[in-house]
């Protein structure tokens, strides 16, 4: 297990930008997964990418995964009030135990 | 579909006293996990467990805290003699299995105040 540094720690945009934030880790990795935190609420499971998959799209988010990097993007485009949150990368070697960091704080302006 | 449940959303305790915290995985999950996250960090890793057995307890103190997912009913996480420190944001997640590719469901959590 390792634990998935965010980048930036926090990010300000106006509603109907787009978002962008970046993880990296330091060990190969089997997926890597994306959380998103709301205020006083638990992590909801975004996207998982596959170390063999270089790019994945759901709905208006899009992950990229660079494994020579070791790194990984999650972009939001046209983002709303109600993306704001904390987003956490979890990279996985194929284990259960996931190692959080400290998330990016996103927070969109209405 | 009911998620992962959590109880209670709040829980106030003083100081030497213990403190339970309840979860019940989603249906068809039997592997859980439990996370602490204090303030302004992520959540750190406590323990995994299966139906009657303790997978990895490496993330738990070694001392207060025990944790058990019996036959029946919700997994428990139990610290006994709270302190301050104690005072944190605790999560319960599921899974169906194992593999690093089966996302982990989360619950909303246990926000535990320690007077």
């Amino acid at each position: 297990s390792q634990q998935g540094e965010e980048d930036p720690q926090a990010l300000s945009i106006q509603e109907g930008e787009n978002a962008t934030m970046n993880c990296s880790y330091k060990t190969s990795i089997n997926n890597l997964q994306w959380y998103r935190q709301n205020s006083g609420r638990g992590l909801v499971h975004l996207i998982l990418i596959r170390s063999n998959e270089r790019e994945k799209h759901s709905g208006r988010l899009r992950v990229t995964l660079d494994t020579s990097k070791k790194s990984s993007s999650l972009l939001i485009t046209a983002s709303r009030a109600a993306d704001t949150a904390s987003y956490f990368c979890a990279p996985s070697s194929g284990t259960y135990k996931y190692i959080f960091g400290t998330g990016t704080r996103l927070k969109v302006l209405a | 579909n009911a998620g992962v449940m959590q109880n209670p959303r709040h829980l106030v305790r003083r100081r030497g006293q213990e403190a339970r915290l309840r979860c019940s995985p989603m249906k068809g999950h039997s592997h859980v996990y439990w996370y602490r996250q204090l303030p302004e960090e992520g959540l750190k890793f406590m323990v995994y467990l299966q139906k009657e057995n303790i997978i990895d307890e490496s993330g738990m103190p070694k001392e207060r805290f025990s944790a058990e997912f019996p036959k029946e009913g919700p997994s428990i996480l139990r610290i006994q003699q709270v302190v301050r420190g104690d005072s944190a944001a605790y999560f319960c997640a599921s899974s169906p299995g194992t593999g690093g590719d089966q996302p982990q469901h989360f619950g909303d959590g246990t926000r535990l105040s320690i007077l």
